[in-house]
């Protein structure tokens, strides 16, 4: 099993649409908890951050953490044509010295908001 | 002026050269990390060092080398190409200050013929 799963889609979507983006998780050591956003030919930029289990809400973006099911979300609301990208979720357990602090990927889910 | 980074950003060679890519940064982040990403496969990494003189092996080092030639410069080199290492590659920092995340570089596009 994985460290990290993620279904890769591809996700389409109606603009407007609420989209739901998941990852699962075996490593209950796992803290803190990120969403990378990527588009065509660039690198990942982080999107959400957040740290142990909760929501955490920004604009359309909420990012869910269940730590009991080893279980992450990302909810976008009202999607738009430009939130079309590759959404990678990621994870590191400690960042205290060593490879626990290392980001583990999930290998990424392509969604496109049509018009 | 980006933060991140990374020259060339496209280079196509043959089986057998020596290529180098390089990454600088202007973050003052002491981590910097290689990976590559691959169509299905995602991020994978490949080296990452947490200072100059602390340089670690990720989970596909083999046909890689890596320098870090000072706190903000960071390369990766492939001393015998092949093309299975063909594959889109990412230079990433990040601070070792608890709490803070990584932040990548625009990416370099090797095609190994």
């Amino acid at each position: 099993q994985k460290e990290v799963e993620q279904d890769p889609g591809p996700l389409s979507v109606p603009e407007g649409a609420i989209v739901s983006l998941n990852c699962t998780y075996s490593n209950s050591a796992f803290q803190y908890f990120m969403w990378y956003r990527q588009y065509s030919r660039k690198g990942p930029e982080l999107l959400m951050y957040t740290y142990s289990s909760g929501n955490k809400e920004d604009g359309r973006f909420t990012a869910q953490v269940d730590k009991s099911s080893k279980y992450i979300s990302l909810f976008i609301r009202d999607s738009q044509p430009s939130d079309s990208a590759t959404y990678l979720c990621a994870m590191y357990s400690s960042n205290y010295g060593g490879s626990q602090g290392n980001l583990i990927f999930g290998k990424g889910t392509k969604l496109s908001v049509k018009p | 002026d980006a933060d991140v980074t990374q020259t060339p950003r496209n280079r196509i060679t043959k089986t057998g050269k020596r290529i180098m890519l390089e990454c600088s940064q202007t973050k003052g982040h002491d981590r910097m990390y290689w990976y590559r990403q691959d169509p299905g496969l995602g991020l994978r990494l490949i080296y990452y060092s947490f200072d100059v003189k602390d340089i670690n092996k990720g989970e596909i080092s083999d046909g890689y080398s890596v320098s870090r030639q000072a706190q903000a410069k960071f390369s990766l080199s492939l001393e015998s190409a092949i093309p299975n290492q063909t594959a889109l590659y990412f230079c990433a920092t990040r601070n070792s200050g608890g709490g803070d995340t990584q932040y990548f570089g625009p990416g370099t596009r090797l095609t190994v013929l």
